[in-house]
């Protein structure tokens, strides 16, 4: 079967480094996508990996490994708005997408 | 302002009833989705269309009906609705069924059956 794991949650200080991880086991891939979604709100598109390496746009940093099946999303700079949870998803080899079940991340000052 | 437009909101339905989500989107994408969110689960594609005139299932479609008679609208229907359909749901749209990772979401709907 598909399957995507992150973690359900996790905690960071204001101003600081956070990593959020995602391991996947699908059917064929098509990149590697990331989302916020803020509580009560749709999600936002945040990233897109579909070559092995690192894509930086801001405070934000997604990798990819697509040999291991892994991608970090790496957040700088930590502010309170960033507490959101994060949701990984992969395109199967049919262009669907498998979700993960979201990493809550809360930010404490 | 351009997007995906959900209708309504919120809704609370008795056991058995009908109901309709609409969903309108004015980005001329082709591709439209119907998502459910619950609790500790990720998002679960219910139905999808490709172009308009086509519609497929995704991976609870069973309750659901979508039809999809031009690009902009993607209304989804609960037959009989049942309190498991209790949930939120998402319509989204991509620019293209080969880059459809890339998704605009509506602001959800968040339906409770009694």
């Amino acid at each position: 079967g598909q399957n995507i794991d992150q973690p359900t949650e996790m905690t960071a200080t204001e101003g600081a480094i956070v990593q959020i991880n995602c391991t996947y086991q699908t059917s064929g891939f098509n990149g590697l996508f990331w989302y916020q979604q803020h509580a009560g709100e749709a999600p936002t598109f945040l990233s897109y990996n579909v070559l092995d390496g690192l894509e930086e746009k801001g405070r934000f940093s997604s990798f990819l490994s697509r040999s291991k099946g892994y991608s970090y999303l790496l957040l700088k700079e930590l502010q309170m708005k960033d507490s959101a949870s994060y949701l990984c998803a992969v395109l199967d080899s049919n262009y669907q997408l498998i979700w993960g079940a979201g990493t809550k991340l809360i930010i404490k000052p | 302002i351009a997007g995906i437009t959900q209708a309504p909101t919120s809704q609370i339905l008795a056991a058995g009833r009908r109901m309709t989500l609409r969903c309108t989107q004015d980005m001329r994408h082709n591709a439209m989705y119907w998502y459910r969110q619950d609790l500790g689960l990720g998002l679960r594609l219910i139905h999808y269309s490709n172009t308009a005139g086509t519609t497929g299932k995704g991976e609870v479609p069973d309750g659901y009906s979508v039809s999809r008679a031009n690009t902009d609208d993607f209304p989804l229907t609960l037959a009989s609705a049942v309190p498991s359909q209790t949930s939120v749901y998402f319509c989204a749209s991509s620019d293209s069924s080969s880059s459809a990772g890339e998704l605009f979401f509506g602001e959800g709907s968040r339906l409770t059956v009694l």
